[in-house]
């Protein structure tokens, strides 16, 4: 498996853009997290999907923040209209679910606003 | 309260020399699973190792070893034999907890820059 995929590597875009962030995470895990670390605030739960049904969107920052997983192949996080306190590196992860699972990590997006 | 606390920031080793990060966690629930994650300056998370609360003996994955003191608390990450190539930071996490929705949410800690000297 090429592990969790992650698209772009790198965004950089103006304040008041939309921008979208894709994730393909690992075949067969059911469960998927969004993650932002940040040097502030170090590394935050956005939201997580369990068998593509978001369960805990209770760390997503805004209204501006949305995320979505139309199946279990693929996922995306979105921002409209962007800020920069949004810059960050944004990650994507998938495990199977137990505690005893590691959760694999994609590159990650680093996401410039200006 | 932080579920999860690495109280140092930043750490300094002699190459092949050993060294240790702490990570101290809190939970009420009687099983749960503790992680320790390398993120070296390309920015991807590599896992490393893991520890269950009901595993007997410290896990341990080639240079890398848990040192698992379950009454304190303490998962503390052991690096042997220090490279050039660990300088990196490390990340301690922690899954425990009711499942929600069906799983369990990893918790990170704020994780510990380790630089290794030639």
């Amino acid at each position: 498996d090429a592990g969790v995929i992650q698209s772009p590597r790198h965004e950089v875009t103006e304040m008041g853009q939309e921008v979208t962030l894709r994730c393909k995470p690992i075949s067969g895990h059911n469960s998927l997290f969004w993650y932002r670390q940040t040097m502030m605030r170090g590394l935050e739960l956005l939201i997580y999907f369990n068998n593509n049904v978001p369960i805990d969107d209770s760390g997503m920052p805004e209204d501006r923040f949305s995320a979505k997983m139309p199946n279990a192949s693929f996922s995306t996080l979105k921002i409209q209209p962007s800020e920069p306190r949004d810059s960050a590196v944004y990650f994507c992860a998938s495990s199977a679910g137990g505690k005893g699972t590691e959760a694999f990590f994609g590159q990650g997006t680093r996401l410039t606003v200006v | 309260a932080q579920k999860i606390t690495q109280t140092q920031p930043g750490m300094f080793v002699q190459e092949k020399e050993a060294v240790t990060l702490d990570c101290t966690y809190d939970t009420s629930d009687p099983s749960y699973g503790l992680f320790w994650y390398k993120q070296p300056s390309s920015g991807e998370m590599i896992f490393l190792i893991y520890q269950g609360s009901y595993d007997q003996q410290n896990a341990t994955e080639g240079r890398y070893s848990l040192n698992f003191q379950k009454a304190r608390k303490s998962a503390n990450l052991v690096i042997s034999a220090s490279q050039l190539g660990d300088s990196a930071m490390y990340f301690c996490a922690m899954r425990e907890g009711l499942a929600s929705g069906g799983s369990y949410i990893p918790t990170f800690g704020r994780g510990t820059s380790l630089i290794v000297h030639p």
